[in-house]
């Protein structure tokens, strides 16, 4: 099975700073590639999809990028509301594996 | 509006059998393949499986197969999540999604997630 790996496990910075979460997967999964945010005590929340595509509703400060087997999520100006575990997950074939999750907090 | 309801939390002793459910509305139920996702407690999330409920098509991840069985009630819009015989180690959230259709793809929607208990 194709594994995910997400770096950093986790991260602190400051509110306005760019952040960037990383998902490597183990084999090329074209750009089938989701990001989630889980904001603590709370579902999960779709972000991305397709690997650069923003879901209806979110933030414009979220973006992704990349295909094959490395990716990025990248929050342009982190704003407190932010503060959550991030996800990556694959779904070119199953399983859809998610990835081990970056946690983000604000310096 | 979309929903997925899912039922109570549950507090079970190992080798009980159980059933969690989740219940979709506002969408049509049977045209959308609607996964479930374990969340041990402090831990992160874990593909258990998805089902198409039109035709009960299943895909169990590797970790997953063999230790529980996804169903769909078409006529309730209805999922269900089924273990015959829980251990400690199942304890976890677990939550119904919805997975979007072309060109959404992804987990869109959420159950609010049921959480499980097994404890002697």
């Amino acid at each position: 099975d194709i594994q995910m790996t997400q770096s950093p496990s986790s991260l602190s910075a400051s509110v306005g700073d760019r952040v960037t979460i990383t998902c490597r997967a183990s084999q090329g999964i074209n750009n089938y590639l989701a990001w989630y945010q889980q904001k603590p005590g709370k579902v999960p929340n779709l972000l991305i999809y397709a690997a650069s595509t923003l879901q209806s509703g979110v933030p414009s400060r979220f973006s992704g990028s990349g295909s094959g087997t490395d990716f990025t999520l990248t929050i342009s100006s982190l704003q407190p509301e932010d503060v959550a575990t991030y996800y990556c997950q694959k779904y070119n074939s199953a399983p859809w594996t998610f990835g081990q999750g970056t946690k983000v907090e604000i310096k | 509006e979309v929903q997925l309801v899912q039922s109570g939390a549950e507090v079970k002793k190992p080798g009980e059998s159980l059933n969690i459910s989740c219940k979709g509305s506002g969408f049509s139920f049977t045209t959308y393949w609607i996964g479930w996702v374990r969340q041990m407690p402090g831990k992160g999330l874990e593909w258990m499986g998805i089902i198409y409920p039109g035709d009960s098509d299943t895909r169990y991840s590797p970790s997953f197969q063999g230790q529980v069985t996804f169903s769909a009630d078409k006529s309730t819009s209805t999922a269900y999540l089924q273990w015959t015989s829980l251990k400690a180690s199942d304890t976890a959230m677990y939550y119904c999604a919805k997975w979007g259709r072309v060109p959404v793809s992804g987990f869109d929607y959420w159950g609010q997630g049921t959480l499980v208990t097994v404890s002697s």
